[in-house]
């Protein structure tokens, strides 16, 4: 079983639409949780951190992490054709010093 | 601006000969990272830095080398020993400690044939 879980997609949704984004994780040691977009060809770059449990709102996005379900999700609302890329999960914590990353999740915003 | 530059975008090798990526950050962050990504098998980490002069093996570090002779740079070495070298290669940087986020460069694509 790999540490970190996230549904590869693709993941297709009319503009406008809302957007769950979700990872699974093994390790209950993992306090540190990060959002990457990452467009085509291009390197990924850090949407949302958050540490421990809770939820952080930047914008049209929204990180959530359930400790005790051991479940991460990027929520993006009124979403955009400009949203269209991968999103990747990362976590660390415990006795990780590296950070753990999902697959990926490839989204795609219709017009 | 700072940030991480990685060259070339592209590149191209015939088989069995070594081929340097170039990694440089202006973040003045004291760990670097090289990772290879394949489709469908996400980020897998090759080595990591976390001070100059000493590094460590990643998950797949066979058939790569690396340097850190400097705080700014990380050069990667893929070798003719890795048997399947082409892959879109990313370099990344962070503080150290693993809650620090990573900083990601935009990455070489190789091409090996």
């Amino acid at each position: 079983q790999k540490e970190v879980e996230q549904d590869p997609g693709p993941l297709s949704v009319p503009e406008g639409a809302i957007v769950s984004l979700n990872c699974t994780y093994s390790n209950s040691a993992f306090q540190y949780f990060m959002w990457y977009r990452q467009y085509s060809r291009k390197g990924p770059e850090l949407l949302m951190y958050t540490y421990s449990s809770g939820n952080k709102e930047d914008g049209r996005f929204t990180a959530q992490v359930d400790k005790s379900s051991k479940y991460i999700s990027l929520f993006i609302r009124d979403s955009q054709p400009s949203d269209s890329a991968t999103y990747l999960c990362a976590m660390s914590g415990g006795n990780t010093d590296k950070l753990i990353f999902g697959t990926g999740t490839r989204l795609q915003v219709f017009p | 601006d700072g940030g991480i530059t990685q060259s070339p975008k592209y590149l191209f090798r015939k088989e069995g000969q070594n081929v340097t990526l170039s990694c440089e950050q202006n973040l003045n962050h004291d760990a670097m990272y090289w990772y290879r990504q394949d489709p469908g098998q996400g980020l897998r980490l090759i080595y990591y830095s976390q001070i100059v002069n000493d590094f460590q093996k990643g998950d797949i570090a066979e058939g790569y080398s690396v340097s850190r002779e400097k705080k700014e740079s990380f050069p990667l070495t893929v070798t003719s020993a890795q048997k399947n070298p082409t892959a879109f290669y990313l370099c990344a940087s962070s503080n150290a400690g693993g809650e620090s986020p990573l900083h990601f460069g935009n990455g070489t694509r190789l091409t090996v044939t």
